[in-house]
């Protein structure tokens, strides 16, 4: 399974821009890069995916690198209620389809 | 749209006794539904993958005879713990996935089981 690398947190000001990295070196070409966020004692939440273009909806913008070994997610304007932790996850399109999480990025929101 | 439910929220029970938690996709047709566990301050594990009308695919390490999956219809699976012990105490998730040209997943709201 190809896996993902993220840092274990990260901590950013409240109406300010957030970046959370992810690194997929083994990507392999029909693997598209999903974005979930989990809130506390609730299930993960989609927030966004892609393939090989930079994506944006209303939640937040995915940058993917041109070789597709990375990507980032970014929160254009920060809220207190963004404050969870962010899995990158590769979809495997062959075989069984699952997402596989790794250990997620804390990301908190300082007022 | 797109929403998935599941029930209970919370059960506590005796050690050796069964436990159901049940997952509906509630307003589309779920072909493959996945049951996660999730450990206090630890990520998702994927524990099975159920397809409906056929046996659930168990990963590595997990006990099918344990962790009973039946995926009777296209918006319903349960997950029974069998015989549970405190060790089974644990935050159980699902997801429904939407059949597409990508592999979007919906999740549950999670089931926290206590044993005692």
């Amino acid at each position: 399974d190809a896996k993902t690398t993220q840092p274990n947190s990260m901590e950013s000001n409240e109406e300010e821009p957030v970046h959370l990295p992810c690194n997929h070196s083994t990507i392999s070409g029909t693997d598209y890069i999903h974005w979930y966020l989990q809130l506390p004692s609730q299930g993960p939440e989609y927030v966004i995916h892609g393939l090989t273009s930079n994506v944006n909806n209303r939640m937040a913008s995915l940058a993917i690198a041109e070789d597709r070994k990375s990507s980032t997610l970014i929160l254009h304007r920060a809220t207190l209620r963004d404050a969870a932790v962010y899995y990158c996850i590769l979809s495997l399109l062959q075989g069984a389809q699952k997402l596989v999480f790794g250990q997620g990025t804390r990301l908190t929101i300082n007022p | 749209g797109a929403v998935v439910s599941q029930h209970p929220s919370r059960v506590i029970c005796k050690s050796g006794t069964s436990v159901k938690i049940e997952c509906r996709s509630l307003d589309f047709q779920a072909t493959t539904m996945f049951w996660y566990r999730q450990f206090p301050k630890q990520s998702l594990m994927l524990m099975a993958t159920s397809n409906e009308g056929s046996k659930a695919t168990y990963e590595q390490g997990v006990e099918k005879d344990k962790f009973l999956i039946n995926h009777a219809s296209l918006t319903l699976s349960t997950l029974t713990v069998t015989s549970a012990h405190p060790e089974d105490s644990s935050f159980y998730i699902c997801s429904a996935r939407v059949r597409g040209t990508y592999n979007e997943q919906f999740f549950g709201p999670g089931t926290r089981l206590t044993v005692l």
